[in-house]
């Protein structure tokens, strides 16, 4: 079946710096997500990407659709405390009438004050 | 707006146990999804239900697991008996055609 690969597995960093972090896949997909997903709560939408080649932002976050259609990255800019959290890359398909989603491993963000 | 809800939030069982998870989609999604996260093997997709309908339960481990879909504000995943491996967490997700997957807060199961 379909698999993503996300880089880094995990991330150490100071307070303010920034964070960059990626997916690639195999397959081609319709459309790129991103989630981060806290401690004892389920994965929440940071992001949406519908089209290859978009770039789109939501406040320090910036996030890409790779024009090949096979892979993404995230960057988080100026990190704060808040930021720490699992991100999650997933890909989406369309077919037979419904969609689903297939997630990356996930990156694991800490940050030291 | 309510998003996907979810019960119990933690759950504790013996093995050999029967254990039923629920779940309510967003008003108005058509697409439902079952999920188990653990540490090893990450987020996978275990079933997802289209208008009702189980498109792809492909990922449902074993003949010990079961989702049913009885209407379009309700979900079960039950899974009988339980065994101490399906000790994760799973979550429900919904969506409305090609539009965006929203996740509930999850089920912690232990089984012991």
């Amino acid at each position: 079946g379909q698999q993503l690969n996300q880089s880094p597995q995990s991330m150490f960093i100071q307070e303010g710096e920034d964070v960059s972090m990626n997916c690639t896949s195999s397959s081609i997909f319709n459309t790129w997500l991103w989630y981060k997903q806290d401690p004892g709560e389920g994965p929440v939408l940071l992001i949406a990407l519908y089209k290859a080649g978009e770039l789109t932002s939501n406040g320090r976050l910036t996030a890409q659709f790779g024009i090949t259609r096979k892979d993404s990255f995230l960057n988080i800019s100026a990190s704060i405390p808040s930021d720490v959290g699992i991100y999650f890359c997933a890909g989406q398909l369309l077919g037979q009438g419904a969609q689903k989603l297939v997630f990356g491993q996930g990156t694991r963000l800490t940050i030291n004050p | 707006d309510a998003g996907v809800i979810q019960s119990p939030r933690h759950e504790v069982t013996e093995m050999g146990q029967e254990v039923t998870l629920r779940c309510k989609p967003i008003s108005g999604h058509n697409s439902l999804f079952w999920y188990r996260q653990t540490m090893m093997r990450g987020l996978e997709l275990l079933i997802y239900f289209n208008n009702n309908v189980p498109i792809d339960d492909s990922g449902m481990p074993e003949d010990r697991f079961s989702a049913k879909m009885p209407n379009a504000s309700f979900s079960t995943l039950k899974i009988q008996p339980s065994e101490p491996r399906d000790s994760a967490v799973y979550f429900c997700a919904s969506s409305r055609d090609s539009g965006v997957t929203f996740f509930g807060q999850g089920t912690r199961l232990t089984v012991v």
